[in-house]
């Protein structure tokens, strides 16, 4: 079983729509979550942390569910911009603070 | 401004080289990763280094090597034996503790 799993997509939403993914990690002993973004070609750039108690950076939600092992990423409003591929990242102390990654989820807003 | 340098940003190879992918970093950090990513793929880690003179396997290192003689840099040699060799390859750095990651631009790799 992979250590994080994510649904590749791709989502395909219109400008304005409510967008929606979900990351299960397998190791209960993960420590720190993080979504990344990642442009086609490029690297990825770290979208948000997730916290215990959730968090929001303007259009964007994360939630942490520690007893069902899942976060999520809400995006609202989504622009043309928010294009991208949405990578999961699970950070592991107890395996030599390993970072493990999503194979990412493809989001495409459509005029 | 601080950050991870990545270089050359393409890469072409012969079957049978070796080849040295450069990574400096000016961020302080203690950790630095190699990341391989292939088409619809996720990262793979190839190397890690928690502190200078010490690294780890990652998941993928057959075919690999790597060097931490400085905390500023962390090069990756890609040897002839490693028969897959053309991919999307990303160094990364973290400061110790439970930080996010910062990229480099990455380098592509493509055997000719």
């Amino acid at each position: 079983r992979k250590e994080v799993e994510q649904d590749p997509g791709p989502f395909n939403v219109p400008e304005g729509a409510t967008v929606a993914f979900n990351c299960t990690y397998s190791n209960s002993a993960s420590q720190s979550f993080f979504w990344y973004r990642q442009d086609c070609r490029k690297e990825p750039k770290l979208l948000m942390s997730v916290y215990s108690s959730g968090n929001e950076d303007g259009r964007f939600t994360a939630q942490l569910n520690r007893a069902s092992q899942y976060i999520s990423l809400l995006i609202r409003d989504s622009k043309l911009s928010d294009s991208a591929t949405y990578l999961c990242v699970v950070n592991m102390k107890n395996t030599g603070n390993q970072f493990y990654f999503g194979t990412g989820t493809s989001l495409t807003v459509i005029p | 401004d601080g950050g991870i340098t990545q270089s050359p940003k393409y890469l072409f190879r012969k079957e049978g080289q070796n080849v040295t992918l450069s990574c400096e970093q000016n961020l302080n950090h203690d950790a630095m990763y190699w990341y391989r990513q292939d088409p619809g793929q996720g990262l793979r880690l190839i190397y890690y280094s928690q502190i200078v003179n010490d690294f780890q396997k990652g998941d993928i290192a057959e075919g690999y090597s790597v060097s931490r003689e400085k905390k500023e840099s962390f090069p990756l040699t890609v040897t002839s034996a490693q028969k897959n060799p053309t991919a999307f390859y990303l160094c990364a750095s973290t400061r110790a503790g439970t930080y996010g990651y910062t990229f480099g631009s990455g380098t592509r790799l493509t055997v000719v």
